[in-house]
C-alpha cells in the first residue's frame, strides 16, 4: 500500500521568502512522486516529478524537490515566493501497475505582500 | 487544444435524480481515472480504467457508474444523487505503460445536489 503525509495544511510565507512544503510517502515498492498545483477553481498541474532518474528535480515556475530516500521525503522549495505562487499543493504517489495516484490532503500556500 | 476535457464544468440537479459527466482526452493515453474532491479538497481515486478494461473501483457506490466507450473517453454516470454526492469531479489520464508517468487533469465538474 502506497499513502502520502503533508504536513501543514496551511502554510504562509512573505513575498520573496523560501517556500517549503513538506511531504513524506510511504511505499513498499520504488515509488515515483509528483507535486501537482491546483489554482481556484482549475483542475491540477503538474509541477515537477520524481522518477528515479535524479534525486533533485526541478519543475516549472522556479519549483524544486528533493528525493531522500532515507526519510522518505519528497519537499517542495522556492527559494523566492511570488504572489502568483498562491494556490493548493498537492503531492502524489504511484508505482507501476497500480493504475491510481494517491495524494496527500494538501498545503494551502499563502503568499503575504 | 484541451488535453482533458469534461462536460459540463457545472452541475446542479435535485436529489434523486440521475445526471452524467463526459470526459475525452486527446493525448492518446491508454489509462483514464475518475476522482472525486470534497469540501476539504482531499482528491480520491474513484475508478480507473486501462484499454477501456475496469482497473479500479474504490468502493464506491453502485449509483456510480463508469461508462468507458473507446480509450479515449470514459464517462460517469450517477444514479439517484443524494446531498453527499455535492463534490468536484475530476477526470485525467495517463500513459500507465510508462509507470513513471504522470496524470493529466480535466478542469473539473463542480456537481451541487440540492
Amino acid at each position: 500500500a502506497q499513502s502520502v503525509t503533508q504536513l501543514g495544511s496551511h502554510v504562509s510565507v512573505s513575498e520573496g521568502a523560501l517556500v517549503l512544503l513538506r511531504c513524506n510517502y510511504s511505499s513498499s515498492v520504488p515509488p515515483y512522486l509528483f507535486w501537482y498545483v491546483q489554482y481556484p477553481n482549475q483542475g491540477l498541474q503538474l509541477l515537477l516529478k520524481y522518477t528515479s532518474a535524479a534525486t533533485l528535480v526541478k519543475g516549472i515556475n522556479g519549483f524544486e524537490a528533493e528525493f531522500k530516500k532515507s526519510e522518505t521525503s519528497f519537499h517542495l522549495t522556492k527559494p523566492s515566493a511570488h504572489m502568483s505562487d498562491a494556490a493548493e499543493y498537492f503531492c502524489a504517489v504511484t508505482s507501476s501497475g497500480t493504475y491510481k495516484y494517491i495524494f496527500g490532503t494538501g498545503t494551502r500556500l499563502k503568499v503575504l505582500a | 487544444d484541451t488535453a482533458v476535457s469534461q462536460t459540463p464544468k457545472y452541475l446542479v440537479t435535485q436529489m434523486g435524480n440521475d445526471k452524467s459527466i463526459k470526459c475525452e482526452q486527446n493525448l492518446g493515453h491508454d489509462t483514464m481515472y475518475w476522482y472525486k474532491q470534497d469540501s476539504k479538497k482531499f482528491l480520491k481515486i474513484m475508478f480507473s480504467y486501462n484499454n477501456k478494461e475496469l482497473i479500479i473501483n474504490e468502493t464506491v457506490p453502485n449509483r456510480f457508474s463508469p461508462k468507458s466507450p473507446d480509450k479515449a473517453h470514459l464517462n460517469l454516470h450517477i444514479n439517484s444523487l443524494e446531498l453527499g454526492d455535492s463534490a468536484v469531479y475530476f477526470c485525467a489520464s495517463s500513459q500507465e505503460s510508462r509507470g513513471s508517468a504522470e496524470a493529466f487533469f480535466g478542469q473539473g465538474t463542480r456537481l451541487t445536489v440540492v
